[in-house]
């Protein structure tokens, strides 16, 4: 499969914990965005990778989230001190532009459950 | 500032009948402008995409849509309905001079019946 992948899929935590999720991009895409999706809603965007820049970041993204993307390839999304609020699902994209268009690929998702 | 509104949170059809899904859009450039679909307990597929070549795009699974600039609307149609077509759908913007993020509509449920 050449598709987006992320890992876990599922995470259960305790409030206060940290918990970090990874996403693999599809192998030639150069840019990799994260965004959160809540019950009920679209989804929404936290940040966005060229390369191994860090370009753009949402102000959703608080202090307690870092994103990483060290070898421009596969990224982290660390949340440190999770709260209750912080539970959604997290998605990755990844996208290389072509001709003016910028479509996005999403992966499955990694649903975060913060009791 | 750019967003979307989808004028529907839920619709539902009967199997064999047309599918109608609206969305209006806000956007101060030339927009790029999206459908995508999401199955429960699957990532989201692109089901087509506006990026100015034509007005009327077709997409898959008998999915089309048109933008109307005039009434800033791209809704989304398909002729006939089939049980598969049940999921959650987002209308999507981007602009190219407002950065690289999609914006996402809240989504519209479909429901097919047989």
């Amino acid at each position: 499969d050449t598709g987006v992948s992320q890992d876990p899929r599922h995470k259960i935590t305790k409030r206060g914990q940290n918990v970090t999720f990874r996403c693999d991009p599809i192998s030639e895409h150069n840019r990799l965005y994260w965004y959160r999706q809540t019950l009920g809603q679209g989804p929404e965007f936290l940040t966005y990778f060229q390369n191994e820049a860090q370009l753009e970041k949402s102000r959703l993204l608080s202090d307690r989230f870092s994103a990483e993307r060290p070898k421009g390839s596969f990224s982290t999304l660390e949340i440190q001190r999770t709260e209750q609020g912080d539970s959604a699902m997290y998605l990755c994209a990844s996208s290389i532009p072509r001709d003016g268009i910028n479509e996005q690929f999403f992966g499955p998702g990694t649903r975060l459950t913060v009791l | 500032a750019q967003s979307v509104t989808q004028l529907d949170s839920h619709v539902s059809v009967s199997e064999g009948t047309p599918v109608l899904l609206r969305c209006n859009y806000s956007s101060s450039y030339s927009p790029s402008l999206f459908w995508y679909v999401q199955h429960p307990n699957k990532g989201l597929q692109l089901l087509l995409k506006y990026t100015s070549a034509a007005t009327l795009v077709k997409g898959i699974n008998g999915f089309e849509a048109e933008f109307k600039k005039s009434e800033t609307s791209f809704h989304l149609t398909k002729p006939s309905a089939h049980m598969s077509d049940a999921a959650e759908y987002f209308c999507v913007v981007s602009e190219a001079q407002a950065g690289t993020a999609l914006i996402f509509g809240k989504g519209t449920t479909l429901s097919v019946s047989s």
